[in-house]
């Protein structure tokens, strides 16, 4: 059974870069036809498409948050991570790791992780 | 953007009652790429239906989703007390991929 567990700060102050990492275990991150995704959940607020990546580089990101967000895939530890710059208290959310499958961008996630807590303030 | 409606926001019912609940689309979804999520407290959320109508594996038989276009709904035959929490719906045929706020299903 695949499982994904982000880590990284619950803190992180304006202006810097949030930094997250997903594990994965039990399956590999260099299989395909899979994508690796971000989603996060503002506090009271709706999901966020944050965007995902193809272990071959290929990446989607959500418009409005393209400029600020870089994904990367680590084969060899088997995690992909998201790194957010300049950040501000609006992107204070829940951070969700997923696991999606297609041989698109428009891919199914069938694999959510349970979420971490990022809280931008200074 | 794709803006997702779900209705109601939340619902009060009792074990072994029928709920339906709703995804409307703000446009076509193309091909119907619409998902079903569950998400019950501290957990990952769970996929139920694909492309509309398409059960994941392991999801039991009384969780049915139908709709095409710009309608969707999902429907539990028979309330299981295991299936009261969170659902929501996600588009995810164009970029990029929304979600619906979420109906929130509570014991009455």
């Amino acid at each position: 059974q695949l499982q994904l567990q982000e880590s990284g700060p619950g803190l992180v102050k304006p202006s810097e870069t949030l930094s997250l990492i997903c594990a994965v275990s039990g399956g590999s991150v260099s299989g395909s036809p899979y994508w690796w995704g971000w989603v996060r959940r503002p506090p009271g607020k709706g999901l966020e498409w944050i965007g995902i990546i193809h272990y071959t580089g290929d990446t989607y990101y959500n418009p409005s948050l393209k400029s600020r967000v870089t994904m990367s895939v680590d084969t060899s530890r088997n995690q992909f991570s998201l790194k957010l710059s300049s950040v501000t208290a609006a992107d204070t959310s829940v951070y969700y790791c997923t696991k999606a499958v297609g041989v698109t961008a428009s891919s199914l996630i069938d694999y959510w992780g349970r979420g971490t807590l990022v809280t931008v303030s200074s | 953007e794709n803006v997702l409606t779900q209705s109601p926001g939340a619902l009060s019912l009792s074990p072994g009652e029928r709920v339906t609940l709703s995804c409307r689309a703000s446009q076509s979804v193309w091909s119907n790429y619409l998902a079903w999520y569950q998400q019950k407290p501290g957990q990952a959320p769970r996929l139920l239906i694909s492309g509309a109508s398409n059960r994941a594996t392991g999801i039991p038989d009384r969780f049915s989703g139908s709709g095409s276009g710009t309608d969707f709904t999902l429907t539990i035959s028979r309330l299981e007390p295991e299936d009261f929490a969170v659902y929501f719906c996600q588009q995810y045929g164009s970029s990029p991929y929304t979600f619906g706020q979420g109906t929130r299903l509570e014991i009455k």
